[in-house]
């Protein structure tokens, strides 16, 4: 049973561009939250996506935008990169009513730098 | 808004020894859940121990246990007879229990073990 996949792994990308990183939940998961995890920081939650909608949102601007598809997967946008979105950037899949002990299952991240 | 604090940057422990991270957190709600995270360094995140508000009595997951104490809004994470694989970073985080809700996570603890 895969868990969550995130690519790519690692992305170099310059100041100003726009990159998007992309997410497959875990299957039977039909809800994908993105967080961002500078360096030496706790994860900070971007937003989650259900039903092909952004459900909730945390304190980010609206160059952070994403998507979900009809197969639950998710993808991150990002527009006019700063030297501060550089970070790491995990997935998290669930259902929409998950199970407390099971219900969360992480991806290993994509390593945004920029440059 | 909810806020989780981790007052320990890095903790060392002897291998078979016992070592206590501590946790606290800020909150209104009534009913949440409180849980340890393990981020090894392949950057997944791992559930480690989750509690709920509403229970009295500590959660406890082989090797670990936790010492919630709701008024003092404290939760701490005992990790007994270390192993180096416990070697990581650990995340304490709080989730309010409506359906849906993101993590609010601390700034982590990294944990040492020595041979």
């Amino acid at each position: 049973d895969a868990g969550v996949t995130q690519s790519p792994t690692h992305l170099i990308k310059t100041r100003g561009q726009q990159v998007t990183l992309r997410c497959s939940p875990k299957s039977g998961h039909d809800t994908v939250s993105w967080y961002q995890q500078a360096l030496g920081q706790g994860p900070q939650f971007i937003f989650q996506y259900y039903e092909e909608e952004e459900r909730q949102r945390g304190n980010f601007p609206d160059r952070f935008s994403g998507h979900q598809f009809p197969n639950y997967s998710s993808e991150l946008n990002v527009n006019a990169l700063l030297l501060g979105d550089s970070a790491l950037y995990l997935c998290a899949s669930s259902l929409v009513r998950p199970d407390v002990r099971y219900g969360y299952t992480f991806g290993s991240g994509t390593r945004l730098t920029v440059v | 808004a909810q806020t989780v604090t981790q007052s320990q940057p890095e903790m060392s422990v002897q291998e078979a020894e016992t070592v206590t991270l501590s946790c606290t957190y800020d909150t209104s709600e009534s009913d949440y859940y409180l849980f340890w995270y393990k981020q090894p360094p392949s950057r997944q995140m791992i559930l480690v121990i989750r509690q709920e508000a509403y229970k009295q009595q500590n959660a406890t997951e082989n090797r670990f246990s936790v010492n919630f104490q709701k008024a003092a809004k404290s939760f701490s994470l005992k990790i007994s007879d270390s192993q180096l694989g416990d070697a990581a970073m650990y995340f304490c985080a709080y989730r309010r229990a409506n359906y849906g809700q993101n993590f609010v996570f601390g700034p982590g603890t990294r944990l040492s073990v020595l041979p």
